[in-house]
């Protein structure tokens, strides 16, 4: 089972501050998603990033890939309360299994 | 993205009985089907892992015989808790892959409660 750590793991801001969750792992991946899930519901995909090196931006979130195709940090710029949730990497391998990181929790402050 | 139902959202049994939950992919078709459990505040563990038409594969550490997975189908996945304790008590999630997408989309989870 390959493992791949977020940090932090809980996170705390002021609506409008700027935020970097990280993906970490020792192992490869063919492919890195990002998920957010809200409380008592399935993860919903932002983004998948396919090559080393790779920086996709969606609207105020910034993802990338790292070069060596281990890591993944998610940036967002100007965080809202909407932006509140369980963000969580996973990391594909060929066709099939999909490894989920260990979550980082964001709550932003009104 | 693609849509994936999963039913039923809540459930609540008494110890001993069997819940199945149902995963189906509603807008094309998933070769490959994931079962995740989560605990509350943690993130998702890979229960097993199924093919269309062939026996699902377990992650270490799961009882195969007391989480019976069945994925008979393109569209229907189903995961049945047998003999059901409190401690099976979670949020039981499913995920589907296939046709264009090559990532895997989720269904809405299932809140079991063990009394």
């Amino acid at each position: 089972t390959q493992l791949l750590e977020q940090s932090p793991q809980f996170l705390s801001i002021q609506e409008g501050e700027n935020l970097t969750v990280y993906c970490n792992s020792s192992s490869v991946f063919s492919s890195l998603q990002w998920y957010r899930q809200e409380p008592g519901e399935g993860p919903v995909l932002l983004v998948t990033v396919v090559t080393g090196g790779e920086v996709k931006k969606l609207k105020r979130l910034t993802f990338q890939f790292g070069d060596a195709r281990k890591d993944s940090s998610l940036h967002i710029t100007a965080a809202q309360p909407g932006d509140t949730g369980l963000y969580l990497c996973a990391g594909g391998t060929g066709a099939n299994n999909l490894f989920f990181g260990t979550g980082t929790r964001l709550t932003v402050i009104p | 993205g693609a849509v994936v139902s999963q039913h039923p959202s809540r459930v609540i049994c008494k110890s001993g009985t069997s819940v199945k939950i149902e995963c189906r992919s509603l807008d094309f078709q998933a070769t490959t089907m994931f079962w995740y459990r989560q605990f509350p505040k943690q993130s998702l563990m890979l229960m097993a892992t199924s093919n269309e038409g062939s026996k699902a594969t377990y992650e270490q550490g799961v009882e195969k015989d007391k989480f019976l997975i069945n994925h008979a189908s393109l569209t229907l996945s189903t995961l049945t808790v047998t003999s059901a304790h409190p401690e099976d008590s979670s949020f039981y999630i499913c995920s589907a892959r296939g046709g264009w997408y090559t990532e895997a989309f989720f269904g809405q989870g299932t809140r079991l409660t063990v009394v």
